[in-house]
């Protein structure tokens, strides 16, 4: 399979406690976007990267949040001391860049509760 | 980036019937995407249609632009049960490099 891979695909944790996401991209896309979706609403942008750069972060990351993408592969998102707030499913994406007319290939997300 | 808005928020049709979704945005655009969100899943892209172009089809899907009332639609023939999903506009702004801005998608519901 060589679609956009989340793990782990749920997560439940307390309040307070980290949670790190990973997400594998399409092997030759230089993109790769983080986005969260809440239920009855559409993806909202956290961040993006361009190979390793991190060129664009959204208001909605807070300083609890955090991503990476070392050597330009795979990104992991980091979201510390949880709030019950965070519950929500956290999409990654990736394109093949630059350009405007390219299309994003989505994960299937990774579902936080935060209890 | 820019938000498309999508209408309506929730659509009901019997299997076999025609679909029509809405998307308005606000600013110029270099092309709109369309993507489908199945339940629980990431959203799969369908359909692209550039600035300079007014139809684009894809086997049972039609969309249409008009960059004159900053408006497109996407038109579901002959609906399936397995076409239920949220359904999402992206206006993609010129130059930008950026991300895609989603709104609240329609919500099709296809009852067999």
């Amino acid at each position: 399979d060589t679609g956009v891979s989340q793990n782990p695909r749920h997560k439940i944790t307390k309040r307070g406690q980290n949670v790190t996401f990973r997400c594998d991209p399409i092997s030759e896309h230089n993109r790769l976007y983080w986005y969260r979706q809440t239920l009855g609403q559409g993806p909202e942008f956290l961040t993006y990267f361009q190979n390793e750069a991190q060129l664009e972060k959204s208001r909605l990351l807070s300083d609890r949040f955090s991503a990476e993408r070392p050597k330009g592969s795979f990104s992991t998102l980091e979201i510390q001391r949880t709030e019950q707030g965070d519950s929500a499913m956290y999409l990654c994406a990736s394109s093949l860049g630059p350009g405007s007319d390219k299309s994003l290939h989505f994960g299937n997300g990774t579902r936080l509760t935060v209890t | 980036s820019q938000q498309g808005e999508e209408d309506p928020q929730a659509l009901s049709i019997q299997e076999g019937e025609n679909a029509t979704m809405n998307c308005s945005y606000k600013t110029s655009i270099n092309n709109l995407q369309w993507y489908r969100q199945n339940s629980g899943r990431g959203l799969v892209h369908l359909i692209l249609i550039r600035s300079n172009e007014r139809e684009k089809h894809s086997g049972r899907l039609r969309v249409t632009l008009d960059t004159s009332k900053k408006s497109s639609s996407l038109l579901i023939t002959a609906s399936r049960a397995a076409d239920t999903a949220s359904y999402f506009c992206a206006p993609v702004p010129p130059g930008s490099a950026r991300q895609l801005t989603f709104g609240s998608g329609t919500q099709l519901t296809v009852l067999p």
